[in-house]
């Protein structure tokens, strides 16, 4: 039972270049996040999804691009990469929304050049 | 604008002692409040969820409550061990989503 994987879980990119992160899950969960976590700002939402298919905003949206095609999986998208948005990435699941815990990956460090 | 506020020093504690949290929320009326840990490198882990009725919840040496007439939860550590040592992160829920604080990291001396 692998929960909630990530890949990659490094990279270095130099700005402009986009790239995508994966996150999976395996517990058949509705609703799925991508946080970005910087030094003394704790977790902030980039977008989530509460479906198959439905993305939405979150509080941190700009530069990045979402995609919900199937249930397990939620891809995060940088088209162009800045400075900006080095940062730890952390994609998370759950059943369903506020009343039940959130499960996490183990992020994607991702610095940018 | 909503805030969410936990202790921003970190704690540092004898092992055996217990080890009190804070987290404080403004302009926000979760139903739900959440804590999870997170050790370095790692994602965050889920560890309790209170409701808006529940004054406490425990869960072996865990104790949490939550005053939402003082819009503030405390999560205590009891009997602390160093392998406690880790970012406790608190998390109010709204609109399909969690809203983070930044975390607390404790320290549990041996």
């Amino acid at each position: 039972n692998a929960g909630v994987t990530q890949t990659p879980k490094f990279r270095v990119l130099k700005t402009g270049q986009s790239m995508t992160l994966l996150c999976a899950q395996d517990m058949n969960h509705e609703y799925m996040y991508w946080y970005r976590q910087d030094p003394g700002m704790g977790l902030r939402l980039i977008h989530y999804s509460v479906g198959e298919g439905t993305t939405a905003k979150g509080e941190v949206p700009d530069g990045y691009n979402v995609s919900r095609l199937k249930k397990q999986n939620f891809l995060l998208g940088l088209e162009s990469a800045a400075p900006s948005q080095t940062s730890v990435y952390f994609c998370a699941s759950s059943y369903s929304s506020g009343n039940q815990p959130q499960h996490f990956g183990d992020g994607t460090r991702l610095s940018i050049l | 604008s909503q805030k969410i506020e936990q202790n921003s020093e970190a704690l540092n504690i004898q092992e055996g002692k217990t080890a009190t949290l804070t987290c404080n929320y403004t302009n926000y009326s979760p139903a739900y409040l959440q804590w999870y840990r997170q050790d370095p490198g790692r994602g965050p882990v889920f560890l309790l969820l209170i409701r808006e009725n529940e004054k406490e919840k425990r869960k072996e040496r865990l104790k949490v409550t939550f005053d939402t007439t003082l819009k503030q939860s405390l999560f205590h550590i009891t009997a602390s061990q160093p392998a406690d040592s880790a970012t406790y992160l608190c998390a109010l829920d709204g609109d399909y989503k969690l809203s983070f604080g930044a975390g607390t990291t404790v320290t549990v001396r041996a």
